[in-house]
């Protein structure tokens, strides 16, 4: 099945710095998302991509859609202690259906 | 407008019994996925339902697992005769459109613990 590789497994930065992480895949996708998942809780959306080459800011944070369309990076600058968490990857390839391919997380701990 | 509501948040069974997972979608929407998370893992898909029909159950195991999304109330995914294996956490999405074609995404509720002892 359809797999997205997503790196870096985790970061532990300083507060104040920026981050960066990034998702690839074998497969072309339609969509990329980032989501944020808190302990105990479930992923809540921080940036939506759909179109290849796309460039899309929310806040501190900004996502892109490769040109490839097999890949997408989240940057987060200046980091703050509540940006701790782990932050999901997720590509949309069918259209039928809409099903959601994850990848493994990047946990992000922010020292103060 | 509530998010996507999902109960319980906890449920422990021992091996054999069944699980009932319950996830009302946020007002509006009509179409209903389930994901399982494995501890350290990212989410994977299992089901896609609209009201009264199963669209996609592909990620779904074929023995003891089941759902259903009936015209009134919450859409159930049950686990019959559940394994050591099965615990895990269990979120459901919602969304008022086929997220592939409309650009709608999926908007996810807390998640159910399924704990089997």
């Amino acid at each position: 099945g359809q797999q997205l590789n997503q790196s870096p497994q985790s970061m532990f930065i300083q507060e104040g710095e920026d981050v960066s992480m990034n998702c690839t895949s074998s497969s072309i996708f339609n969509t990329w998302l980032w989501y944020k998942q808190d302990p105990g809780e479930g992923p809540v959306l921080l940036i939506a991509l759909y179109k290849a080459g796309e460039l899309t800011s929310n806040g501190r944070l900004t996502a892109q859609f490769g040109i490839t369309r097999k890949d997408s990076f989240l940057n987060i600058s200046a980091s703050i202690p509540s940006d701790v968490g782990i932050y999901f990857c997720a590509g949309q390839l069918e259209v039928v259906t809409g099903k959601l391919i994850f990848g493994q997380g990047t946990t992000l701990q922010v020292k103060p | 407008n509530a998010g996507v509501m999902q109960n319980p948040r906890h449920l422990v069974r021992r091996r054999g019994q069944e699980a009932r997972l319950r996830c009302s979608p946020m007002k509006g929407h009509s179409h209903v996925y389930w994901y399982r998370q494995l501890p350290e893992e990212g989410l994977k898909f299992m089901v896609y339902l609209q009201k009264e029909n199963i669209i996609d159950e592909s990620g779904m195991p074929k023995e003891r697992f089941s759902a259903e999304f009936p015209k009134e109330g919450p859409s159930i995914l049950r686990i019959q005769q559940v394994v050591r294996g099965d615990s895990a956490a269990y979120f459901c999405a919602s969304s008022p459109k086929r997220g592939g074609a409309s650009r709608e995404t999926q908007y996810f509720g807390p998640g159910t613990r399924l704990l089997v002892l």
